[in-house]
Protein backbone atom coordinates (compact mmCIF):
# COMPACT_ATOMS: atom_id res chain seq x y z
CA UNK A 1 0.00 0.00 0.00
CA UNK A 2 1.33 3.24 -1.22
CA UNK A 3 1.84 6.04 1.74
CA UNK A 4 0.20 8.69 0.51
CA UNK A 5 -2.31 8.13 -2.48
CA UNK A 6 -4.00 9.99 -5.03
CA UNK A 7 -5.62 9.89 -8.61
CA UNK A 8 -3.70 10.61 -11.10
CA UNK A 9 -6.38 12.12 -13.09
CA UNK A 10 -6.39 14.16 -15.41
CA UNK A 11 -9.37 15.96 -13.46
CA UNK A 12 -10.97 18.60 -15.33
CA UNK A 13 -13.00 21.53 -14.24
CA UNK A 14 -14.34 24.19 -16.51
CA UNK A 15 -13.46 27.61 -15.65
CA UNK A 16 -15.27 29.03 -12.54
CA UNK A 17 -15.82 25.49 -11.62
CA UNK A 18 -14.35 24.22 -7.95
CA UNK A 19 -12.43 21.56 -8.23
CA UNK A 20 -11.67 18.86 -5.73
CA UNK A 21 -8.83 17.38 -5.03
CA UNK A 22 -8.54 14.17 -2.58
CA UNK A 23 -5.33 12.30 -0.87
CA UNK A 24 -5.42 9.52 1.29
CA UNK A 25 -2.51 8.17 3.64
CA UNK A 26 -1.24 5.16 5.59
CA UNK A 27 0.95 6.99 8.53
CA UNK A 28 -1.59 7.60 11.62
CA UNK A 29 1.21 9.22 13.17
CA UNK A 30 1.41 11.38 10.69
CA UNK A 31 0.69 15.61 11.67
CA UNK A 32 1.35 17.61 9.10
CA UNK A 33 -0.28 17.66 5.62
CA UNK A 34 0.28 20.26 2.94
CA UNK A 35 -0.62 20.72 -0.83
CA UNK A 36 1.29 21.66 -3.07
CA UNK A 37 1.22 22.95 -7.07
CA UNK A 38 3.58 21.51 -9.73
CA UNK A 39 3.81 23.41 -12.78
CA UNK A 40 5.17 21.41 -15.76
CA UNK A 41 9.19 21.46 -15.28
CA UNK A 42 9.21 22.97 -12.05
CA UNK A 43 9.45 22.60 -8.66
CA UNK A 44 6.56 22.14 -6.25
CA UNK A 45 4.80 25.39 -4.86
CA UNK A 46 3.93 25.22 -1.13
CA UNK A 47 -0.23 26.07 -1.50
CA UNK A 48 -1.39 24.83 1.71
CA UNK A 49 -0.48 23.70 5.28
CA UNK A 50 -3.33 22.25 7.72
CA UNK A 51 -2.37 20.72 11.23
CA UNK A 52 -5.56 19.66 12.70
CA UNK A 53 -8.92 18.26 11.68
CA UNK A 54 -11.76 20.73 10.00
CA UNK A 55 -11.02 23.54 7.56
CA UNK A 56 -8.74 25.83 6.56
CA UNK A 57 -9.58 28.63 4.11
CA UNK A 58 -6.70 31.12 2.09
CA UNK A 59 -8.12 32.94 -0.42
CA UNK A 60 -9.65 30.39 -3.02
CA UNK A 61 -8.07 27.86 -1.57
CA UNK A 62 -9.89 25.52 1.26
CA UNK A 63 -8.00 22.32 2.94
CA UNK A 64 -9.74 20.32 4.66
CA UNK A 65 -8.16 17.17 7.16
CA UNK A 66 -9.88 14.30 8.68
CA UNK A 67 -7.32 12.32 10.86
CA UNK A 68 -9.57 9.60 11.99
CA UNK A 69 -10.38 8.69 7.86
CA UNK A 70 -6.72 9.60 6.93
CA UNK A 71 -7.90 11.83 4.29
CA UNK A 72 -7.51 15.37 3.48
CA UNK A 73 -8.81 17.50 0.38
CA UNK A 74 -8.36 20.39 -1.38
CA UNK A 75 -10.95 22.69 -3.12
CA UNK A 76 -10.23 25.05 -5.29
CA UNK A 77 -12.62 27.96 -5.90
CA UNK A 78 -12.85 30.01 -9.22
CA UNK A 79 -10.94 27.59 -10.94
CA UNK A 80 -8.33 29.49 -13.16
CA UNK A 81 -7.03 28.39 -16.32
CA UNK A 82 -3.51 29.59 -14.01
CA UNK A 83 -4.63 26.61 -11.69
CA UNK A 84 -3.88 24.13 -14.51
CA UNK A 85 -1.03 21.81 -12.60
CA UNK A 86 -0.23 18.77 -10.84
CA UNK A 87 -1.40 19.13 -7.33
CA UNK A 88 0.83 16.79 -4.93
CA UNK A 89 -0.08 15.50 -1.05
CA UNK A 90 2.51 15.84 1.15
CA UNK A 91 2.96 14.38 4.63
CA UNK A 92 5.11 14.39 7.34
CA UNK A 93 6.00 10.44 8.32
CA UNK A 94 7.90 9.03 10.74
CA UNK A 95 7.38 11.61 13.52
CA UNK A 96 9.95 14.07 12.14
CA UNK A 97 9.87 16.24 9.13
CA UNK A 98 10.77 14.26 6.62
CA UNK A 99 7.34 14.70 3.41
CA UNK A 100 6.23 11.79 1.93
CA UNK A 101 4.61 12.97 -1.78
CA UNK A 102 1.82 11.63 -3.69
CA UNK A 103 1.57 10.86 -7.22
CA UNK A 104 -0.29 14.04 -7.99
CA UNK A 105 -3.23 15.09 -9.45
CA UNK A 106 -3.13 16.97 -12.96
CA UNK A 107 -5.50 19.45 -12.84
CA UNK A 108 -6.91 20.66 -16.10
CA UNK A 109 -8.90 23.62 -16.00
CA UNK A 110 -10.89 24.78 -19.07
CA UNK A 111 -12.31 27.35 -21.01
CA UNK B 1 10.28 35.41 2.54
CA UNK B 2 11.48 31.99 2.29
CA UNK B 3 13.57 31.79 -1.02
CA UNK B 4 15.35 28.99 -1.35
CA UNK B 5 17.61 28.90 -4.93
CA UNK B 6 19.71 26.27 -6.81
CA UNK B 7 22.20 26.39 -9.04
CA UNK B 8 22.55 25.45 -11.60
CA UNK B 9 19.23 25.39 -12.90
CA UNK B 10 20.78 22.97 -16.03
CA UNK B 11 23.68 20.80 -16.28
CA UNK B 12 24.97 18.62 -18.93
CA UNK B 13 27.59 16.31 -18.14
CA UNK B 14 29.46 13.27 -19.28
CA UNK B 15 29.50 9.72 -17.80
CA UNK B 16 32.02 9.28 -15.46
CA UNK B 17 32.22 12.93 -14.34
CA UNK B 18 30.93 14.06 -11.19
CA UNK B 19 28.31 17.16 -10.88
CA UNK B 20 28.01 19.48 -7.81
CA UNK B 21 24.60 20.92 -7.41
CA UNK B 22 24.07 24.07 -4.65
CA UNK B 23 20.80 24.99 -2.20
CA UNK B 24 20.84 28.20 -0.77
CA UNK B 25 18.41 29.33 1.69
CA UNK B 26 18.30 33.47 0.90
CA UNK B 27 16.48 35.00 3.68
CA UNK B 28 16.57 32.67 6.48
CA UNK B 29 18.77 30.30 8.13
CA UNK B 30 17.62 26.49 7.51
CA UNK B 31 19.07 23.46 10.12
CA UNK B 32 17.58 21.17 8.08
CA UNK B 33 17.48 20.86 4.31
CA UNK B 34 15.88 18.47 1.90
CA UNK B 35 17.27 17.20 -1.19
CA UNK B 36 14.85 15.55 -3.52
CA UNK B 37 15.11 13.27 -6.87
CA UNK B 38 12.16 13.40 -9.75
CA UNK B 39 12.03 11.17 -12.70
CA UNK B 40 9.30 12.46 -15.84
CA UNK B 41 5.93 11.65 -14.96
CA UNK B 42 6.79 10.88 -11.14
CA UNK B 43 6.51 11.82 -7.81
CA UNK B 44 9.23 13.67 -5.73
CA UNK B 45 10.99 11.04 -4.03
CA UNK B 46 13.48 12.04 -0.85
CA UNK B 47 17.34 11.34 -1.16
CA UNK B 48 18.51 12.45 2.33
CA UNK B 49 18.13 14.75 4.79
CA UNK B 50 20.99 17.56 5.57
CA UNK B 51 21.74 18.94 8.82
CA UNK B 52 23.83 22.15 9.22
CA UNK B 53 27.28 20.57 10.65
CA UNK B 54 26.47 17.09 10.97
CA UNK B 55 25.83 13.84 8.52
CA UNK B 56 23.40 13.67 5.77
CA UNK B 57 20.66 10.76 6.76
CA UNK B 58 20.20 9.06 3.61
CA UNK B 59 17.09 7.18 2.01
CA UNK B 60 17.34 3.60 1.68
CA UNK B 61 18.37 2.67 -1.45
CA UNK B 62 20.31 6.10 -1.99
CA UNK B 63 24.66 5.14 -2.10
CA UNK B 64 26.02 8.06 0.19
CA UNK B 65 28.92 7.54 -1.77
CA UNK B 66 27.67 8.24 -4.68
CA UNK B 67 25.32 11.36 -3.67
CA UNK B 68 27.48 13.35 -1.48
CA UNK B 69 26.36 15.97 0.66
CA UNK B 70 27.70 18.71 2.31
CA UNK B 71 25.61 20.95 5.12
CA UNK B 72 28.53 23.02 5.72
CA UNK B 73 26.43 26.32 7.42
CA UNK B 74 23.13 27.48 8.09
CA UNK B 75 22.10 28.61 4.26
CA UNK B 76 24.17 26.05 2.14
CA UNK B 77 23.95 22.48 1.57
CA UNK B 78 25.82 20.97 -1.53
CA UNK B 79 24.67 17.50 -3.38
CA UNK B 80 28.05 16.12 -5.27
CA UNK B 81 26.71 13.51 -7.83
CA UNK B 82 30.21 11.16 -8.39
CA UNK B 83 30.64 9.10 -11.38
CA UNK B 84 27.48 10.33 -12.90
CA UNK B 85 25.60 7.47 -15.49
CA UNK B 86 22.92 8.28 -17.52
CA UNK B 87 20.30 6.77 -15.28
CA UNK B 88 21.40 9.42 -12.82
CA UNK B 89 19.74 11.91 -15.14
CA UNK B 90 16.65 13.70 -13.15
CA UNK B 91 15.42 16.27 -11.69
CA UNK B 92 17.33 17.32 -8.57
CA UNK B 93 15.18 19.42 -5.94
CA UNK B 94 16.22 20.82 -2.50
CA UNK B 95 13.89 22.20 -0.04
CA UNK B 96 15.08 24.20 3.47
CA UNK B 97 13.50 24.12 6.80
CA UNK B 98 13.28 27.17 8.40
CA UNK B 99 15.64 27.65 11.74
CA UNK B 100 13.73 27.64 15.12
CA UNK B 101 10.38 27.71 12.86
CA UNK B 102 7.43 25.94 14.72
CA UNK B 103 5.71 24.48 11.72
CA UNK B 104 7.67 22.23 9.42
CA UNK B 105 7.05 23.95 6.12
CA UNK B 106 9.16 23.04 3.38
CA UNK B 107 10.07 25.52 0.65
CA UNK B 108 11.69 24.18 -2.06
CA UNK B 109 14.69 25.52 -5.10
CA UNK B 110 13.59 25.61 -8.40
CA UNK B 111 16.06 22.15 -8.88
CA UNK B 112 18.29 21.38 -11.25
CA UNK B 113 17.98 19.20 -14.42
CA UNK B 114 20.67 16.81 -15.24
CA UNK B 115 21.76 15.27 -17.86
CA UNK B 116 24.50 12.88 -18.09
CA UNK B 117 25.63 11.87 -21.63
Amino acid sequence: QKEVEQNSGPLSVPEGAIASLNCTYSDRGSQSFFWYRQYSGKSPELIMSIYSNGDKEDGRFTAQLNKASQYVSLLIRDSQPSDSATYLCAVTTGGGNKLTFGTGTQLKVEL
Amino acid sequence: GAVVSQHPSRVICKSGTSVKIECRSLDFQATTMFWYRQFPKQSLMLMATSNEGSKATYEQGVEKDKFLINHASLTLSTLTVTSAHPEDSSFYICSALAAGQGAPEQYFGPGTRLTVT
